[in-house]
């Protein structure tokens, strides 16, 4: 089973101070994404990455960036957050072609 | 995109109970999961089922693709077993609502 880690699990900040949750795998899969988990609205894709430089905007991409500049690492980046931002976020891995996907333990943000 | 609707919203059980949770797809799929959100909020990949029937312990599930729609049986529930039950669907993952389960002891 794919192994998925997340930095930090929990993370209190301020409006418009830069962060960055870190992603990273241990198997090798090429395909990676991150979701945000909101009441009300379930889950919900940001973005996602077919391979190695190969990133596209998810459903809601608004606020967000990321990177693939290797494998195993797909960094979520939130340049200037804002309030609306804080929720539970989540990165996720596909096991080859059937794109069964296999979710890191969570990150839960609160902007303030 | 694909819809996916889950019934019921929220299922209360005693313990011991057996239940089945549905769950609606709009189009056809080639990915079907099952997931738990236990109550620390992790999701528990529970089955990857596009098609067929699959069964691990007291949990099976069984996807009828033709019909656009998949059932979890959960049988002789455990306290345990309460969190979130999600389907989803697709290579980009649509999640359906939920369903929140709580079993008594």
């Amino acid at each position: 089973e794919a192994q998925v880690t997340q930095n930090p699990r929990y993370l209190i900040t301020v409006t418009g101070k830069k962060l960055t949750v870190t992603c990273s795998q241990n198997m090798n899969h090429e395909y990676m994404s991150w979701y945000r988990q909101d009441p009300g609205l379930g889950l919900r894709q940001i973005y996602y990455s077919m391979n190695v430089e190969v990133t596209d905007k998810g459903d809601v991409p608004e606020g967000y960036k990321v990177s693939r500049k290797e494998k195993r690492n797909f960094p979520l980046i939130l340049e200037s957050p804002s309030p609306n931002q804080t929720s539970l976020y989540f990165c996720a891995v596909a096991l080859g072609a059937t794109y069964e996907q296999y979710f890191g333990p969570g990150t839960r943000l609160t902007v303030t | 995109g694909i819809q996916v609707e889950q019934s019921p919203p929220d299922l209360i059980l005693q313990e011991g109970a057996n239940s089945t949770l549905r769950c609606n797809f709009s189009d056809s799929v080639n990915n079907l999961q099952w997931f738990h959100q236990n109550p620390w909020g992790q999701l528990i990949n529970l089955f990857y089922i596009p098609s067929g029937t699959k069964q691990n312990g007291r949990l099976s599930a069984t996807t009828v693709a033709t019909e656009r729609y998949s059932l979890l049986y959960i049988s002789s529930s455990q306290t345990t077993d309460s969190g979130v039950y999600f389907c989803a669907s697709g290579s980009r993952l649509t999640f359906g609502e939920g369903t929140q389960l709580t079993v008594n002891p």
